[in-house]
């Protein structure tokens, strides 16, 4: 069964520490991976987006990487800020390619809570 | 604004009674998605549409869930007979065939009282 799971579940910081949020998969077949940003009451925002061959990239404050083997990923958060109070959801993509369906596979999110 | 646009941003109905979102795609956007965001969750898969073609649906679109694409560009999804049950962000989200960004609008919130 296509899953993704995200870890923890929320997370409260104070403003200007580190953060990092897990998410497993377990998806096939695999396209690519995504975070997006999701402010309360308002649609998710993509963060990055990173194929198989990739194992980190970057967004500003906002470092993500990969391990295809594992099935893993983590969002990583530098120097904190206020506005980065979200839902942070892991998408993953699987491309079938027999009927060219496209689906989104999304994890339940991490609610993150940046405190002054 | 170019981005995905859904109307209304909220609603709220008596159950029992009918109701209609409308999603306007980025216009060269040839994809178009519905998801359902419960309080907590992660968006769950609704339907989605290339061009004007449905192309898969949901076991989660139950009879009372109806999505029209009629010229390829905006998308409604309408819900007959509102459930308490059916209270949730309702999102739309677009994208190019050949890319593999895909767009979300700010989404419908949806209260059935």
């Amino acid at each position: 069964k296509n899953q993704v799971e995200q870890s923890p579940q929320s997370l409260i910081i104070l403003e200007g520490k580190n953060c990092t949020l897990q998410c497993n998969y377990t998806v096939s077949p695999f396209s690519n991976l995504r975070w997006y940003k999701q402010d309360t009451g308002r649609g998710p925002v993509s963060l990055t987006i990173m194929t198989f061959s990739e194992n980190t990239k970057s967004n500003g404050r906002y470092t993500a990487t990969l391990d295809a083997d594992t099935k893993q990923s983590s969002l990583h958060i530098t120097a904190s800020q206020l506005s980065d109070s979200a839902s942070y959801i892991c998408v993953v993509s699987a491309d079938f390619e027999v009927d060219s369906s496209y689906k989104l596979i999304f994890g339940s999110g991490t609610r993150l809570l940046v405190r002054p | 604004d170019t981005g995905v646009s859904q109307d209304p941003r909220h609603k709220i109905t008596k159950r029992g009674q009918n109701v209609t979102f409308r999603c306007d795609p980025i216009s060269e956007h040839n994809r178009l998605y519905w998801y359902r965001q419960t309080l907590g969750q992660g968006p769950e898969f609704l339907t989605y549409f290339q061009n004007e073609a449905q192309l898969e649906k949901s076991r989660l679109l139950s009879d009372r869930f109806s999505a029209e694409r009629p010229k390829g560009s905006f998308s409604t999804l309408e819900i007959q007979r509102t459930e308490q049950g059916d209270s949730a962000m309702y999102l739309c989200a677009s994208k190019w065939t050949g890319s593999s960004e895909a767009f979300f609008g700010q989404g419908t919130r949806l209260t059935v009282v």
